[in-house]
């Protein structure tokens, strides 16, 4: 059974642009969940969707954004990049309501913002 | 608001060592606990997930404890290798309406030598 996936793995942007991230979740898991990690503030959560529905969003600005499509799949959006932004973005799938199951990342996509 | 510290911050040992890596959170109100490793630049892969009316998991050389009442878990790897070297982090799940969000320590760096 393959994997959650993440595409691209790495992205290099300039300050301004904006960038769109994308999650496959492993096949029949219906919660994804989106993180940025740091070295400096470590793992924090951005949002969740379940059945194409935001149900939790973390304390990031409204530049970050995300959406689920009806197969499940995930894209999450970051306008107007700041240098900040550069970190390393891991989505998470589960099979049912997120809180219930055990979760499982993708290998993340490096955001480098210049 | 759910803060969840590991100690210790990095961890060297030689190879076949017994090893206690610790996780504590505030918020003893947790679903569930998780436990990831993650190699340098790469994504989370989960170890043991304890639900909260579990006491302790085990997977192989690893077994993982949740005490909720003094808000404690603790992973305990047996005859550590050097490919277990690697950064642990344990994660609380709330539950209820926060769904999917996992809160994150700052993780454990470990180290195992030849």
């Amino acid at each position: 059974k393959a994997g959650v996936t993440q595409t691209p793995r790495y992205l290099i942007k300039t300050r301004g642009q904006q960038v769109t991230l994308s999650c496959s979740p492993i096949s029949g898991h219906r919660s994804v969940s989106w993180y940025q990690q740091t070295p400096g503030q470590g793992l924090q959560f951005l949002f969740e969707y379940f059945s194409e529905t935001q149900r939790n969003k973390g304390n990031f600005p409204g530049r970050f954004s995300g959406r689920q499509f009806s197969n499940s799949r995930s894209e999450m959006n970051v306008s107007t990049l700041e240098l900040g932004d550069s970190a390393l973005y891991l989505c998470a799938s589960s099979l049912g309501e997120g809180f219930r199951n055990e979760q499982f990342f993708g290998p993340g996509t490096r955001l480098t913002v210049l | 608001k759910q803060e969840v510290t590991q100690i210790p911050a990095a961890l060297s040992v030689p190879e076949g060592e017994n090893l206690v890596l610790n996780c504590s959170f505030t918020d003893s109100a947790i679903y569930n606990l998780q436990w990831f490793r993650q190699d340098p630049g790469k994504g989370l892969t989960s170890l043991l997930l304890i639900q909260s009316s579990q006491r302790e998991q085990t997977s192989g050389r690893l077994n993982a404890s949740l005490d909720k009442s003094s808000g404690r878990s603790t992973l305990y790897i047996a005859a550590s290798q050097p490919g277990d070297s690697a950064t642990y982090l344990c994660a609380a799940n709330a539950g209820g309406t926060s769904y999917g969000k996992l809160t994150f320590g700052q993780g454990t760096i470990l180290t195992v030598h030849p």
